[in-house]
């Protein structure tokens, strides 16, 4: 079951530009988290967004929640060479924990 | 430093055979989880524990079990592997606010 799923399969950037990663999701949710998967590593968490915020900032990360559109975004701001990964959104099955993955945004950054 | 350490991190099984995958978390985290990712793909919920010596089903439990003996550990076990269960198998651990650390996978080539 895919309770979240990003948008695009994939996309590249060339360094220093902006990207966005969008994400859907199917039911009223208590919170949604992004991660980055880098090749052969596990997933990281990056940035946590609860229901009742609209917009969270970690470094040059910026995670945005639409809870009436049912959507999330992750923008990265002058991309570098090492954001190159998967990008995934995850929202919680049941309360605040068990998190449901998407399949993930891959995104390479060109140098 | 807080951290999740699986073991082994590849292992090659014959088909039939038992395999066990361990998990340990220095996190004090109450609730751990084994998710299992396909090449290309997101990761699916497989088992997870919210408290010692109690495990759950996730979305995709046929043909595992866990064990969870200590708030620290928290093992995966194939009875009888199978080709189908090939996979990166990654382990995680979070508290209650969605904290999420994973580890780095173990890599399943069942023949």
């Amino acid at each position: 079951s895919q309770l979240a799923e990003e948008n695009l399969w994939a996309l590249s950037v060339h360094e220093g530009e902006s990207v966005t990663v969008n994400c859907s999701y199917k039911t009223s949710i208590t919170a949604l988290q992004w991660y980055r998967q880098k090749s052969g590593e596990g997933p990281a968490q990056l940035i946590l967004i609860r229901s009742n915020e609209r917009e969270k900032r970690n470094g040059r990360l910026r995670a945005t929640l639409d809870t009436s559109s049912q959507s999330s975004s992750l923008s990265i701001t002058a991309t570098r060479c090492e954001d190159t990964a998967v990008y995934f959104c995850a929202t919680p099955l049941t309360g605040n924990y068990k998190y449901v993955f998407g399949a993930g945004t891959r995104l390479k950054v060109i140098a | 430093e807080a951290a999740v350490t699986q073991s082994p991190r590849s292992k090659v099984a014959v088909t039939g055979g038992k395999v066990t995958l361990s998990c340990h978390q220095t996190n004090n985290h109450d609730y751990m989880y084994w998710y299992r990712q396909d090449t290309g793909h997101g990761l699916r919920l497989i088992h997870y524990s919210y408290v010692a010596d109690s495990t759950e089903k996730g979305d995709i439990p046929d043909g595992y079990k866990a064990s969870r003996p200590s708030q620290e550990n928290f093992s995966l076990i194939l009875e009888l592997a199978s080709l189908s269960q090939t996979a990166v198998y990654f382990c995680a651990s979070s508290d209650r606010n969605s904290d999420y650390t994973f580890g780095s996978g173990t890599r399943l080539l069942v023949i």
